[in-house]
């Protein structure tokens, strides 16, 4: 199974900031690497796949990046919606694994 | 407009049995993967089960093969997961949700709540 970790834990920010949060696989998973968003009580939202190719209707703040066991997801300018849970994915291999979570709080 | 729509969960005791469905509409159900996705309460995000368009495949978390079915009906739009021997710790919603190509999820159903307990 392919370890999926997720750092920091929690990140202070404040909006207009410039945020990287960071995932790692504990093998290679390619380019297949999805990143969620998830705001309390709600439903978890797609964001980006292909470790860098965002969802339809996703604002070019959210910059994915990385490939084999390094990823990054960037929000160059953190507005008030994207505090937030995010989650990365893998699906190179079975069985699919996400990570633990990022929260970016206030 | 695409929607998932879940149905089935519940209360049920340590050892028992429910049967989530899940209602696909908006999209050509047929011609897409689909999963099943837990989140346990204030806790992150857990694959469960997935099963190719045709429906000739399924792939489960370790967590949960051997106690779980998961299949679909193509020609009614719907996915199925059977539960069965159920225990404290598949208290979760479930989320029905529908894959790409790589199985990354790009539609999540609102998602039906689990409770085991007795």
């Amino acid at each position: 199974e392919i370890v999926m970790t997720q750092s920091p834990v929690t990140l202070s920010v404040s909006p207009g900031e410039r945020v990287t949060l960071s995932c790692g696989a504990s093998q290679s998973v390619s380019s297949n690497l999805a990143w969620y968003q998830q705001k309390p009580g709600q439903v978890p939202r797609f964001l980006i796949y292909g470790a860098s190719t965002r969802a339809t209707g996703i604002p070019a703040r959210f910059i994915g990046s990385g490939s084999g066991t390094e990823f990054t997801l960037t929000i160059s300018s953190l507005q008030s919606e994207d505090f937030a849970i995010y989650y990365c994915q893998q699906y190179d291999s079975w069985p699919l694994t996400f990570g633990g979570g990022t929260t970016v709080e206030i | 407009e695409l929607q998932l729509v879940e149905s089935g969960g519940g209360l049920v005791q340590p050892g028992g049995s429910l049967r989530l469905s899940c209602a696909a509409s908006g999209f050509t159900f047929s011609s897409f993967a689909m999963s099943w996705v837990r989140q346990a309460p204030g806790e992150g995000l857990e694959w469960v089960a997935s099963i190719r368009s045709p429906g000739d495949k399924t792939y489960y978390a370790d967590s949960v093969k051997g106690r779980f079915t998961l299949s679909r009906d193509n020609s009614k739009n719907t996915l199925t997961l059977q539960m069965n021997s159920l225990g404290a710790d598949d208290t979760a919603t479930y989320y029905c949700a529908k894959a790409n190509t790589g199985y990354y999820v790009d539609h999540w159903g609102l998602g039906t709540v689990v409770t085991v307990s007795s």
